[in-house]
């Protein structure tokens, strides 16, 4: 089954504590990209990356790294959350090209930083 | 630099209503234009999309999408709404010439009496 897979799906974490929240899709798409989503703020786009190698930042990049060295896998590292990083994250792909670009969701991941 | 805006932030409506919901984009070039929906507790799915050709296009569940392209618009109708299609739905876009990041709008949360 064509899917975008996210773990965890739940985590609560303290200010500090490095975390990494992994994204891994079997569809072969070259772009994936990070949201978050916020009651008011609807999604924001955190990072994306066009393929291997190439990432960039999106909307609001603060507070996160990202990193694709294998075309399926795009994990979202928090080297130090902090409260305001709670938040419901969704990862997403597509392919590329015109006319290519419909992204899939993963289920999301619901993080809450004490 | 792109931005997509959706002025309805909550929309409440009776079943059996009429529904339209707003996007308008700022872009000056050709683009692809897709409406998401996400259900309670669900992830984002694709509704309907426009790349190019008829810019009346239909989608899933009776859904439909007019591009007017004087007024920077995609605006998403359905003739009558039912109780099952509350949810929470979402403009996109991003330039068509090339690969590039997709923007959503902070989304429109609809919301059916019964």
């Amino acid at each position: 089954e064509a899917q975008v897979t996210q773990n965890p799906r739940y985590l609560i974490t303290v200010t500090g504590k490095k975390l990494t929240v992994t994204c891994s899709q079997n569809m072969n798409h070259e772009y994936m990209s990070w949201y978050r989503q916020d009651p008011g703020l609807g999604l924001r786009q955190i990072y994306y990356s066009m393929n291997v190698e190439v990432t960039d930042k999106g909307d609001v990049p603060e507070g996160y790294k990202v990193s694709r060295k294998e075309k399926r896998n795009f994990p979202l590292i928090l080297e130090s959350p902090s409260p305001n990083q709670t938040s419901l994250y969704f990862c997403a792909s597509s392919r590329t090209g015109s006319g290519a670009n419909v992204l899939t969701f993963g289920a999301g991941s619901r993080l809450t930083v004490l | 630099a792109q931005s997509v805006s959706q002025h309805n932030h909550h929309v409440i409506l009776s079943e059996a209503a009429s529904l339209e919901l707003g996007c308008n984009y700022s872009y000056g070039g050709t683009v692809n234009l897709f409406w998401y929906v996400q259900y309670p507790g669900q992830h984002l799915q694709l509704l309907l999309k426009y790349f190019s050709g008829d810019p009346l296009v239909k989608g899933i569940k009776g859904f439909e999408a007019e591009f007017i392209k004087s007024k920077f618009s995609f605006n998403l109708r359905k003739p009558s709404v039912q109780w099952s299609d509350t949810a929470e739905y979402f403009c996109a876009v991003n330039e068509s010439s090339s690969a590039s990041k997709i923007i959503f709008g902070s989304g429109t949360r609809l919301s059916i009496r019964p």
